[in-house]
């Protein structure tokens, strides 16, 4: 089965530095996609970013923008010039290919400093 | 274009009782997917739905159930409900299964059962 571990509950950040959140997970699969997600205290769960497994480029979203690691399972997230409306839960996620569940990490909760 | 709608947004309902969730999902989108959330089990899958018809479920006992009607609309129902079900109940849309397809959440339904 697959698993997907944010090891940093929680992490702060003062406003417009950078801030990296992590994500491992684990799979015998080749072909899956992931995704960060935030959730807000509003708790609609937004999509941040995709990437799907077969490219080697990294996605990036503004000033969202991944580190994906492959071979060693790992989906970082970089956040750069840090606003207080990013503020929230963060949540890194995992779909196999034709699959219809996404499987979800514990979460990260960033704070945002003034 | 609306996003997900989930309704209720809040119930509180009595151990033993059933209640039923409702989401409306994004116009056009076909597929359905129902989430809890709790603060000890993260975000775990229940099944979704596609031309409705039940494609997946996750493991969950018999009480949670769905179905899905011809608009796309889709209910959850629980029955008999435990304390242990309160939660927050997310419901996500998709264009189409598979294929890695961005997921559209909604604001969720919280369910406290006491």
């Amino acid at each position: 089965a697959q698993t997907v571990t944010q090891s940093q509950p929680e992490m702060s950040v003062q406003e417009a530095e950078t801030v990296t959140l992590s994500c491992t997970y684990d799979t015998s699969e080749s072909d899956y996609y992931l995704f960060w997600y935030k959730q807000p205290p509003s708790r609609q769960m937004i999509l941040v970013i995709r990437q799907e497994a077969y490219k080697q480029q990294n996605a990036t979203e503004n000033r969202f923008s991944v580190n994906f690691q492959k071979a060693a399972k790992s989906f970082s997230l970089k956040i750069s010039d840090s606003q207080l409306g990013d503020a929230a839960m963060y949540f890194c996620a995992y779909l196999l290919q034709g699959a219809q569940k996404l499987v979800f990490g514990q979460g990260t909760r960033l704070t945002i400093n003034p | 274009k609306a996003g997900v709608t989930q309704t209720p947004r809040y119930l509180i309902k009595t151990r033993g009782q059933q209640v039923t969730l409702s989401c409306s999902p994004i116009s056009g989108h076909r597929s359905v997917s129902w989430y809890q959330q709790t603060p000890g089990q993260g975000l775990q899958f229940l099944f979704e739905y596609f031309s409705e018809t039940q494609r997946n479920k996750g493991n969950f006992p018999g009480r949670f159930s769905g179905r899905q009607f011809s608009n796309s609309r889709s209910e959850m129902n629980v029955s008999t409900l435990e304390l242990g079900d309160s939660a927050l109940y997310l419901c996500a849309s998709r264009f189409r299964q598979g294929g890695g397809t961005e997921a559209f959440f909604g604001q969720g339904t919280r369910l406290t059962v006491v």
